[in-house]
């Protein structure tokens, strides 16, 4: 069964410093991988996934099969990235992991 | 485009009640899912769509029915509403592209039951 799995609820850093949000998965096929963003009280957002390897908002994020990891990461943490994240895997459907609220101090 | 709509943005019930919650979309999408969310399990799906007249069940269904006459609309039924299903509703629509596969969001609904 496809599962995914965010380690890390809270995750605090900041400003300017940076930042790593993990994504492990469990899928025994090809994964296709996304991370959505929710800012405060908003829908979910995507923003980006595996399949386009594209930068968004200055977010990438690498798929390891090896590791089964789809880890996020940003270089250098702004305060508009305080949010909720979460990593998605999808086969048929749709299954999220439980999220990280990331909060970034100044 | 209106994109993915949701109805409505409030609502508070007694237990035992029963409600629908709306969902539509305007893009033509062949998928529609809705989810819960509820602090720290994320979301979780509850039931889901590939088309018109076709849906199933997702990791968390009881409890809730769902029906799609149409493409566009894709409604939640609470047939006895339960404290346990206060939470906030999302629902979604998607398609595979080219590009993969793309899911959209609504604005959700936020559903107390006391």
């Amino acid at each position: 069964a496809q599962r995914v799995t965010q380690p890390e609820k809270l995750l605090s850093v900041f400003k300017g410093a940076p930042v790593e949000l993990k994504c492990n998965y469990s899928y025994s096929g090809s994964p296709e991988l996304f991370w959505y963003v929710q800012y405060s009280r908003q829908r979910l957002q995507l923003l980006l996934r595996h399949i386009s390897r594209e930068s968004i908002k200055g977010f990438t994020a690498d798929l390891n099969k090896g590791e089964t990891s789809f880890h996020l990461k940003k270089p250098f943490a702004q305060e508009e990235d305080s949010a909720m994240y979460y990593c998605a895997l999808c086969n048929n459907d749709m299954r999220f992991g439980a999220g990280t609220r990331l909060t970034v101090k100044p | 485009n209106a994109g993915v709509t949701q109805t409505p943005k409030f609502q508070v019930l007694k237990t035992g009640q029963s409600m629908t919650l709306q969902c539509a979309q305007d893009m033509n999408h062949e998928y529609m899912s809705w989810y819960r969310q509820d602090p720290g399990m994320g979301l979780r799906l509850i039931h889901y769509s590939v088309g018109a007249g076709i849906t199933d069940q997702g990791e968390v269904p009881n409890g809730y029915n769902v029906s799609r006459s149409t493409t566009e609309d894709f409604p939640l039924r609470l047939l006895s509403a339960a404290p346990s299903q206060t939470s906030v509703y999302f629902c979604a629509s998607s398609f595979r592209g080219t590009g993969g596969y793309e899911q959209y969001f609504g604005p959700g609904t936020r559903l107390t039951v006391t």
